[in-house]
């Protein structure tokens, strides 16, 4: 199916282990970007992307990893995770306008 | 610096419109966002204006005005499906790049009977 997807939608792990987060989109959209969200602070950009192999940091980026080694793909690894990082993280892509939004993973970390 | 500021909650009636405001302070500013998000869903765009004045799309219609650093959203014929999270977004944040975008912590809309 066209669009942006997520995976897992769901995702339970425990301090220190690494966790990976897809992100998928078939418009060949040139921008790419993860995201988290608490409540308080709304939407807070985490890595965005240009285009394939071109990553920059956003507004919270420690403890992050990301890659885009494909234009379509953009998975952000969370080395090692605390407790601090339990939030919704979504991905989005653009072409230079609005940005869609997956559906969001929601990650908690015990 | 960087903020993005609008109120918290809201509740309107049924069939009333109903007036979110936004005001922002970005560097490198290069047009507002808005977007809709339901509960437990992603966030889904409604308007962008890039310059001052009124954007109308059905229902909804989208104000900005640069100099004073303020935008507005008008829901009209409201709906109980209108009850959501309301996420005022400035563009140009991080030194002016494109595509980078500021998000206010949204606006929740109750829609009353």
């Amino acid at each position: 199916d066209a669009g942006i997807t997520q995976s897992p939608r769901y995702k339970i792990t425990e301090t220190g282990r690494q966790v990976t987060l897809m992100c998928h989109q078939t418009w060949s959209h040139s921008y790419m970007f993860w995201y988290r969200q608490d409540l308080g602070h709304g939407l807070r950009l985490i890595y965005y992307s240009a285009a394939a192999d071109i990553t920059d940091k956003g507004e919270v980026p420690d403890g992050y990893v990301v890659s885009r080694s494909k234009t379509e793909n953009f998975p952000l690894t969370l080395e090692s995770a605390t407790r601090s990082q339990t939030s919704v993280y979504f991905c989005a892509s653009s072409e230079g306008g609005e940005q869609f939004f997956g559906p969001g993973t929601r990650l908690t970390v015990l | 610096g960087q903020n993005i500021d609008q109120p918290t909650e809201m509740t309107a009636t049924e069939g009333a419109i109903v007036q979110i405001n936004c005001t922002y302070q970005t560097s490198g500013f290069n047009g507002l966002f808005w977007y809709q998000q339901h509960a437990g869903e992603a966030p889904t765009f409604l308007s962008y204006n890039v310059l001052d004045g009124l954007e109308e799309k059905g229902r909804f219609s989208s104000f900005l005005s640069r100099s004073k650093g303020y935008s507005y959203l008008l829901l009209k014929e409201l709906q109980m499906k209108d009850s959501a999270s309301y996420l005022c977004a400035a563009g140009g944040g991080y030194g002016g790049a494109t595509n980078k975008l500021i998000f206010g912590t949204g606006t929740l809309l109750a829609v009353q009977p």
